[in-house]
This record gives C-alpha cells, structure tokens and sequence, in this order.
C-alpha cells in the first residue's frame, strides 16, 4: 500500500533559521504531491504541488519543494522562517486511477520562537 | 465567500446517539470527500464521491454513512456514536478525481462524552 513518510514529528527553530521538512512516499508509478499547512484551529491550506515539469516548486508564503524522483523525495523548504508559520506541515500524495484519494503523511509540527 | 463549508464547527454528544454533519462546497467541484483527523493530527480518508457517486470508502465502520444528495453536498451520518468517534472531520473537494488538489473545510470538532 502506498504510503507517506515525514521525517520530523516536531521542529523548533528560531526566526529567520532556515527550514526543511522530509517527505518521502512508497508509490512507485505517477504522483502527484502536495504540501499543506493547517495553523492553529484551522483547516488545511494548499502550500504548493507538483504535477509535472520543473521538479523545484515554489508556493505561497516563501515556501519551495523539490521533487527528487529517484528518492521519492518531496521536501519542503523555506529560507528564513517568521513566529507566523508555526503550524502543521502536510505532504500528500496523489497517485493516478485511485479516485482522486490524498494521502497524507503524519504531519510535522513547526514551532517558531521569536 | 466560504469555498467549502461545515456545519456545525463543534459537536458534542453522548455515546450511543445518532449525529449528522453537513458539508456544502461552491465552487463547481465533481469530488467530495470526508477526511477524520485524530488526535495525533494524522488525517485519513473516509468517503469520497463523485458526481454523487460513491468512488472510495475506506474501510470505515458502518455507522457511518455518507450521502450526496447533488454534488455540491456531501453530508456524513454516524449512527450509535462510540467515544472512539471523537475527532476533527474534514469535508474537502476538488474539481475531479485527477490531479487537482483537494479545498477543505474549517472542520467539525466531534467530541463524544
């Protein structure tokens, strides 16, 4: 079965570090990925995606992704990070023929201090 | 305006009642799906539909019963609630079951007591 690995369970850094979360996915024919954000009490916001193309992504808020497809990798990157991205980190995997389904990681919880 | 919208917000029952939640999207989506967050955040599919078709069920129990009366509602019943139950549910839809990404709802926080 597929599925969706996200390396950190809980990050702290400190305003303006740099950030990257790990994403890695067992699927090995077409996806598409996908990384969401849900902030405190709220619902999950699309960060960015990959389709196809270019495998660097750029995103709302800063934020990038780099697919790199011989490690099944999605990793989710932002250069200096602000108190005001502290929230949940989602990748997701779509992949072809199964009805649209969304696979989610475990989620990464990011602690901002300012 | 709301693209994907629940109702209620929040939820509180008793073991054994029968509750429904209410998902409503506007923006012209085929999909809809009910995802359950649980308490450790991991979030996983529940339903989804199609055109008012059910396309995925994900070995959820059969308390809980999902009905599209048209494709832009996707309404979830769950029947003699247990406390296990308790949970965030998303609703979410996309424009198709292909590679567009999914718009969720705000959430119904369940608690059962």
């Amino acid at each position: 079965a597929q599925s969706v690995s996200q390396h950190n369970h809980h990050v702290i850094l400190s305003e303006a570090a740099s950030l990257e979360l790990g994403c890695n996915y067992s699927y090995g024919g077409t996806v598409n990925l996908f990384w969401y954000v849900q902030y405190p009490g709220q619902h999950l916001q699309l960060l960015l995606k990959y389709f196809s193309g270019d495998p660097l992504v750029k995103g709302i808020k800063g934020f990038e992704a780099e697919f790199i497809k011989s490690k099944f990798s999605f990793n989710l990157r932002k250069p200096s990070v602000q108190w005001s991205d502290t929230a949940e980190y989602f990748c997701a995997v779509k992949q072809y023929n199964q009805g649209g389904k969304l696979i989610f990681g475990q989620g990464t919880e990011l602690s901002v201090k300012p | 305006d709301t693209a994907v919208s629940q109702t209620p917000k929040y939820l509180v029952t008793q073991m054994g009642n029968d509750k429904s939640i209410k998902c409503e999207q506007n923006l012209g989506h085929d999909t809809m799906y009910w995802y359950k967050q649980d308490s450790k955040k991991f979030l996983k599919i529940m339903f989804s539909y199609n055109n008012k078709e059910l396309i995925i069920n994900e070995t959820v129990p059969n308390r809980f019963s999902p009905k599209s009366p048209d494709k832009a509602h996707l309404n979830l019943h769950i029947n003699s609630l247990e406390l296990g139950d308790s949970a965030v549910y998303f609703c979410a839809s996309s424009r198709d079951r292909g590679t567009s990404p999914l718009h969720f709802g705000n959430g119904t926080r369940l608690t059962v007591t």
